[in-house]
């Protein structure tokens, strides 16, 4: 089965400008996390998914913002981007929860 | 918050011995733990998970000892490989559906 695909793989963006990041599961999965992946701070929760609802949120502010559609795809957005905001964001799919996360091989988003 | 860490960033074994890979945690309310291994440009991959209910969990050559009291897990590598060389990330959550991940400890496994 195909695994979970992330596009673009490759992103490079200026200050003060938006990106959006998608994310597709695993064909059945409904539950889809986002983290970012940062030198020395691992895996940092963003926001997890659930049948089109967020149902939980980490600790980003407000710029970081996501959503997910009727067939599970997710989409990230990040806006007016800060140099900071450099790193590996990657997304994983469930069916339900936590269990048997797969991640996807992410996205690099350099912001100049 | 760092609810989850990994305090060596590194460790480098000799094929053939042992790994040790460490992590603690600080939220009590966590009660499934997991271990992900990551290569360079792929995400990570699920490797083991125990939950609180026990204290060991073996596949293969991989055992990961849960210590509730303590809040601290690791993961135990059997012999080691050099295809065992990558970023290992300890993690953890409760009931609320969201996983914490540590730093991640580089292993480098010495032919």
């Amino acid at each position: 089965k195909a695994g979970v695909t992330q596009t673009p793989r490759y992103l490079i963006k200026t200050r003060g400008q938006q990106v959006t990041l998608s994310c597709s599961p695993i064909s059945g999965h409904r539950s889809v996390s986002w983290y970012q992946q940062t030198p020395g701070q691992g895996l940092q929760f963003l926001f997890e998914y659930f049948s089109e609802t967020q149902r939980n949120k980490g600790n980003f502010p407000g710029r970081f913002s996501g959503r997910q559609f009727s067939n599970s795809r997710s989409e990230m957005n990040v806006s007016t981007l800060e140099l900071g905001d450099s790193a590996l964001y990657l997304c994983a799919s469930s069916l339900q929860g936590f269990e048997g996360y797969t991640f996807g091989s992410g996205t690099r988003l350099t912001v100049v | 918050d760092q609810q989850v860490k990994q305090n060596s960033p590194s460790l480098s074994v000799q094929e053939g011995r042992i790994s040790i890979l460490n992590c603690d945690y600080t939220n009590s309310m966590f009660d499934y733990f997991l271990w992900y291994k990551k290569y360079p440009a792929e995400g990570p991959t699920f490797l083991i998970s125990i939950s609180s209910i026990k204290d060991k969990n073996e596949d293969g050559r991989f055992t990961v000892f849960l210590n509730k009291s303590a809040k601290h897990l690791s993961l135990h590598i059997v012999p080691s490989q050099p295809g065992d060389s990558a970023v290992y990330f300890c993690a953890a959550s409760g009931n609320n559906n969201d996983m914490r991940f540590g730093a991640g400890t580089r292993l480098t496994v010495k032919p």
